[in-house]
């Protein structure tokens, strides 16, 4: 068990370029999370995937967001034309359905400047 | 809407301490509530989870206890640690899921030498 993985961990971006995040989710994890962070905030909540399917997307992903998770395995968050309101630490999560309370693990975290 | 509010938003305690750090909920229909350790520029460790029919949760010097009628949760460290010095989050999973998540702002604990 190697833990939820993300990379890159740093992305500085100019205004108006895209950026693409990965995460990894623990191996036998059906469920996997999408969550930013602002300095001084707790996270919020963007969108949820089980296994392949987005279940649920937060009012906080505007259109120039978007969210894979191709194989139920890996998944991608795209940010396209970045803003400096972007600028946030995005964080992956992922959980097994079913299990006991359904506690939710954290990667590292992604941190995006734009600039 | 689920809002949570941690008190206080920074502690600063003597090694060896016990100390106490406090959650609320404005909604009691909650599925479970998860406490959560966060280093700086670090993501979030899990460290206890209560689920919504339990009262309390213990794992080595750690207790977080849940009173779900009155929306509050209690994380007690016993003989605090400069080890412990970090941000600790209290989040809520309700609003008909158990898997959406609703975090406090935290609180800064500093545990000095």
């Amino acid at each position: 068990d190697t833990g939820v993985s993300q990379n890159p961990r740093h992305k500085i971006t100019k205004r108006g370029q895209n950026v693409t995040f990965r995460c990894d989710p623990i191996s036998e994890h059906n469920r996997l999370y999408w969550y930013r962070q602002t300095l001084g905030q707790g996270p919020e909540f963007l969108t949820y995937f089980q296994n392949e399917a987005q279940l649920e997307k937060s009012r906080l992903l505007s259109d120039r967001f978007s969210a894979e998770r191709p194989k139920g395995s890996f998944s991608t968050l795209e940010i396209q034309r970045t803003e400096q309101g972007d600028s946030a630490m995005y964080l992956c999560a992922s959980s097994l359905a079913g299990t006991s309370g359904n506690t939710i693990y954290f990667g590292e975290g992604s941190w995006l400047t734009v600039v | 809407k689920q809002e949570v509010t941690q008190i206080p938003a920074a502690l600063s305690v003597p090694e060896g301490e016990n100390l106490v750090l406090n959650c609320s909920f404005t909604d009691s229909a909650i599925y479970n509530l998860q406490w959560f350790r966060q280093d700086p520029g670090k993501g979030l460790t899990s460290l206890l989870l209560i689920q919504s029919s339990q009262r309390e949760q213990t794992s080595g010097r750690l207790n977080a206890s849940l009173d779900k009628s009155s929306g509050r949760s209690t994380l007690y460290i016993a003989a605090s640690q400069p080890g412990d010095s970090a941000t600790y989050l209290c989040a809520v999973a309700g609003g008909g899921s158990n898997y959406k998540l609703t975090f406090g702002k935290g609180t800064l604990l500093t545990v000095n030498p």
